[in-house]
């Protein structure tokens, strides 16, 4: 079954570090997400973004955050000067465009720690 | 704005037994979708079972099914013979089909425990 691949599994950075995390989102799937979940906290939208551009974007999505599309398969996150409250576990999701696209998919999520 | 709430924060089930988890959301759309989300310890989001608003069915899948209330704005998942597998947190989402991302709204999740 097509999945959503993250790398890395697991990061621990400087504060002040920039950051990148990527995806390979499914193959078909032209919707693209980053949510993050800070441990004990519920899931948070960051972005959304189709052809090429942000669909939309959350509070929490300011301007030390970042999305790209470098080529045909990944979709990347960065993040310019981390912070410590930016620890949190990182999902990228994917779904198709087609109305019925209905459900999106996650990765198995990028860890983030802020040290 | 859509919010989603999860009004249990814990919930234990035996092993072989039922529980129901309940979500309630805020919406003033007709169309939408809801979902129910697993979390097992490895913290992967595992798609457990979807509900498009303009179907009157409950959504069965195996042993989890729903039951959607659209006038009530409730949307609870019961999972039935409970299995020590489904230990996990388990989060209700609302997705609107008008917004331009479609984005996913969380509610805050249900652990459950199965006992053996």
């Amino acid at each position: 079954e097509p999945e959503v691949t993250q790398t890395p599994s697991h990061q621990v950075t400087q504060m002040g570090q920039e950051v990148i995390l990527r995806c390979v989102p499914i193959s078909n799937h032209l919707y693209f997400y980053w949510y993050r979940q800070i441990l004990g906290q519920k899931v948070e939208f960051l972005v959304s973004f189709y052809n090429n551009e942000i669909s939309e974007k959350s509070e929490i999505f300011d301007d030390q955050f970042s999305v790209e599309r470098p080529d045909g398969s990944n979709f990347t996150l960065k993040i310019r000067s981390t912070k410590l409250e930016d620890s949190a576990m990182y999902f990228c999701a994917s779904r198709e465009v087609y109305l019925g696209g209905n459900t999106i998919y996650f990765g198995e999520g990028s860890w983030l720690t802020v040290v | 704005a859509q919010t989603v709430t999860q009004s249990q924060p814990e919930m234990s089930v035996q092993e072989a037994e039922t529980v129901t988890l309940s979500c309630t959301y805020d919406t003033s759309e007709s169309d939408y979708y809801l979902f129910w989300y697993k979390q097992p310890p490895s913290r992967q989001m595992i798609l457990v079972i979807r509900q498009e608003a303009y179907k009157q069915q409950n959504a069965t899948e195996n042993r989890f099914s729903v039951n959607f209330q659209k006038a009530a704005k409730s949307f609870s998942l019961k999972i039935s013979d409970s299995q020590l597998g489904d230990a996990a947190m388990y989060f209700c989402a609302y997705r609107s089909l008008k917004a331009a991302g479609n984005k996913l709204t969380f509610g805050g999740g249900t652990r459950v425990l199965v006992k053996p």
